[in-house]
């Protein structure tokens, strides 16, 4: 089962945009990368999932280059209210995920 | 359309006691996941189930604990004789049948063992 790193902890500011980079170097051939959010006493929230190259929805983008072995969610203009633990797992589907720590984003006024 | 539904939200038991949690899948997702997570830390993997299946329990403590999904109702994770350390919060999530986007996660049953 493939492992992640992620820092442990970033800062920001509202209104700025923040990239939160993940190493997965044994991903698997048919590993999704899938990054969560969650805020305390709360489960984590599905923000975006991507195989490769680049994914945006309304809230985030997830850029893969082609060795699939990182990934960064890029959070654009972040408030207030995006203070919370990101989470970048991979697996396939229907598989047990391994969670590692997440990175703690603290966003400052 | 309600999401990955569980309860209680919080429970307390005292040492030796039963836990009951359980946890109602979103409408049309067949498989549900049980994770625990401690304080200040990652969520860790405890089994995974479609009706009335255990596909993958590696995560699932040898004695004490046990997981089901009937056919009809919610998924259930039990707890026998609990203890402190099972003090945790416990979340169920739920994906349809490929998965492919991510699972939904309900808020959580928080156990505190006194």
């Amino acid at each position: 089962l493939a492992k992640t790193t992620q820092p442990i902890s970033m800062d920001s500011y509202e209104g700025q945009e923040v990239n939160i980079t993940c190493s997965h170097n044994n991903i698997a051939t048919n590993d999704y990368i899938t990054w969560y959010q969650q805020f305390p006493s709360q489960g984590p929230r599905f923000i975006i999932q991507g195989y490769k190259t680049k994914v945006t929805n309304e809230v985030a983008s997830l850029f893969i280059p082609a060795d699939r072995k990182s990934s960064t969610l890029s959070l654009p203009r972040v408030s207030l209210s995006d203070t919370a633990v990101y989470y970048c797992l991979v697996g396939g589907a229907n598989r047990k995920l391994i969670w590692g720590l997440g990175t703690s984003l603290a966003v400052n006024p | 359309n309600a999401g990955v539904m569980q309860n209680p939200r919080h429970l307390v038991r005292r040492r030796g006691q039963e836990a009951r949690l359980r946890c109602s899948p979103m409408k049309g997702h067949s498989h549900v996941y049980w994770y625990r997570q401690l304080p200040e830390e990652g969520l860790k993997f405890m089994v995974y189930l479609q009706k009335e299946n255990i596909i993958d329990e590696s995560g699932m403590p040898k004695e004490r604990f046990s997981a089901e999904f009937p056919k009809e109702g919610p998924s259930i994770l039990r707890i026998q004789q609990v203890v402190r350390g099972d003090s945790a919060a416990y979340f169920c999530a739920s994906s349809p049948p490929l998965g492919k986007n991510g699972y939904t996660f309900g808020s959580g049953t928080r156990l505190t063992v006194v």
